[in-house]
């Protein structure tokens, strides 16, 4: 069966300190991964997709980037976090073809300081 | 532009108490239709896939419905436990499965 880790689960950052948030897939191969942000009581917001290893592709234009290194692992980066990057992030995966459901992490809850 | 809207924001219901909560959507070339559950502090769990009008999904006490226009996630003598944030989100167009959420429904299931 197939397995999505996050890490850390909560992180306390002050302004102007760098982001590295992991992400992981285990039990399949060649997924699409996905990174989201869910600011409190609201909706979640797309903010990076990948087809691939370093083929990464931006909904939101922001201080944030992402990277995957390799097939399971996708990484999301900040060089300087701003306030308004707190909230919840989320990693999720699809099968590359056929099925469209994605499926979710655990989650990490980021506050900026 | 892709939207989806959920309604209502909140509700509340006695254990027993059966509702149904609302999912609007407006695609161009809806692929498919997601609900997910998601308990404080935790990733959304998927639900359902529903990709065509007139299909129904059922999971225990939750059936979820298509139209053309939205869908309903009925749920018949909710228990306490059944209380969570529900989501809705479309799949729409071609390509890389990107998926729109709505706000989403609080729901509260009092014993």
């Amino acid at each position: 069966s197939q397995t999505i880790h996050q890490w850390p689960a909560t992180l306390v950052q002050p302004v102007g300190s760098p982001l590295s948030l992991e992400c992981t897939v285990e039990g399949t191969s060649n997924p699409n991964l996905y990174w989201y942000r869910q600011a409190a009581g609201r909706g979640l917001q797309l903010l990076f997709y990948s087809v691939g290893i370093g083929q990464i592709s931006s909904e939101v234009p922001q201080n944030l980037s992402a990277s995957r290194p390799q097939d399971r692992q996708f990484i999301l980066s900040s060089k300087k976090l701003l306030l308004s990057d707190s909230g919840f992030y989320l990693c999720a995966w699809s099968p590359g073809t056929g099925a469209y459901e994605q499926y979710f992490g655990p989650g990490t809850r980021l506050t900026v300081t | 532009e892709d939207q989806v809207t959920q309604s209502p924001e909140a509700l509340r219901l006695q254990e027993g108490e059966s509702s149904s909560l609302n999912c609007s959507y407006t695609v161009s070339g809806l692929r498919g239709l997601f609900w997910y559950r998601q308990d404080p502090g935790k990733g959304p769990e998927f639900l359902f896939t529903l990709y065509s009008a007139g299909e129904e999904k059922e999971k225990e006490r939750l059936k979820a419905t298509l139209t053309k226009k939205e869908s309903f996630l009925h749920i018949t003598a909710p228990k306490p436990e059944d209380s969570a944030t529900y989501l809705c989100a479309v799949q729409a167009g071609w390509g890389a499965q990107k998926l729109v959420f709505g706000q989403g429904t609080r729901l509260t299931i009092n014993p």
